[in-house]
């Protein structure tokens, strides 16, 4: 059963604080993904991953960083948070089939 | 670049009643098309999906339908059951990876009345 999970459930962070969402898998799986989630706007991609140590922007890349150092770890940098940025961040795998597994998300708040 | 559009943003029904939820692609390249439920709470999750070569596809009470001339494909839950309720997201993309992104829709927001 493929495992992805995601360091927090909820954060709360102040404007201009650096802050980290880290994700793990234990699948083995090459690339990962994440995005974020806000109402009527659906998933939106940030940045992926096609295999350590490469990445990819996606469509809403900026304000946000990422590294992937090991396989099974990609983490979301948000150098200087701000209010804007608040929203759901889902991390995700893809599997051989093409199917896109997710982690619970993390709900960001930037006061 | 690839655009996914889905309809409607919400649908509410009474339970026993269908639920249709219609995406729309613009790549005439994307040949595989996935649909997530996401219950309140709780992570997306693959609930089926569908790739060019065929027209139609079901498991019990959910089916969707591709018609690649018109660049649409559709989702359809029969006898609909409170445990329906969720936002349900359709998706496109090339395979063989031209790109490894998979494009989602805006989600649809379905409530299944008792």
């Amino acid at each position: 059963d493929v495992k992805v999970t995601q360091s927090s459930r909820y954060l709360v962070k102040r404007t201009g604080e650096k802050v980290f969402l880290e994700c793990v898998q234990d699948m083995d799986h090459e690339n990962m993904f994440w995005y974020r989630q806000d109402p009527g706007l659906g998933l939106r991609l940030i940045y992926f991953s096609y295999d350590v140590k490469m990445k990819e922007k996606g469509d809403i890349p900026e304000g946000y960083s990422v590294s992937r150092e090991k396989k099974e770890r990609f983490s979301l940098i948000l150098e200087s948070a701000s209010t804007n940025q608040t929203s759901m961040y889902l991390c995700a795998t893809r599997g051989l089939a093409h199917e896109q597994f997710f982690g619970p998300g993390t709900r960001l708040t930037v006061l | 670049g690839e655009n996914v559009e889905q309809h409607p943003s919400t649908l509410s029904v009474q339970e026993g009643d269908s639920a249709v939820i219609k995406c729309t692609y613009s790549d005439s390249a994307s040949n595989y098309f996935p649909w997530y439920k996401q219950e309140l709470g709780k992570r997306p999750q693959l609930i089926i999906d569908i790739r060019s070569n065929v027209g139609e596809k079901k498991d019990q009470r959910i089916a969707v339908t591709l018609n690649k001339t018109a660049k649409h494909f559709s989702l359809h839950i029969t006898e609909t059951q409170p445990e329906d309720s969720a936002v349900y997201f359709c998706a496109a993309k090339q395979i063989p990876d031209s790109s490894y992104k998979l494009i989602f829709g805006s989600g649809t927001r379905l409530l299944v009345r008792p």
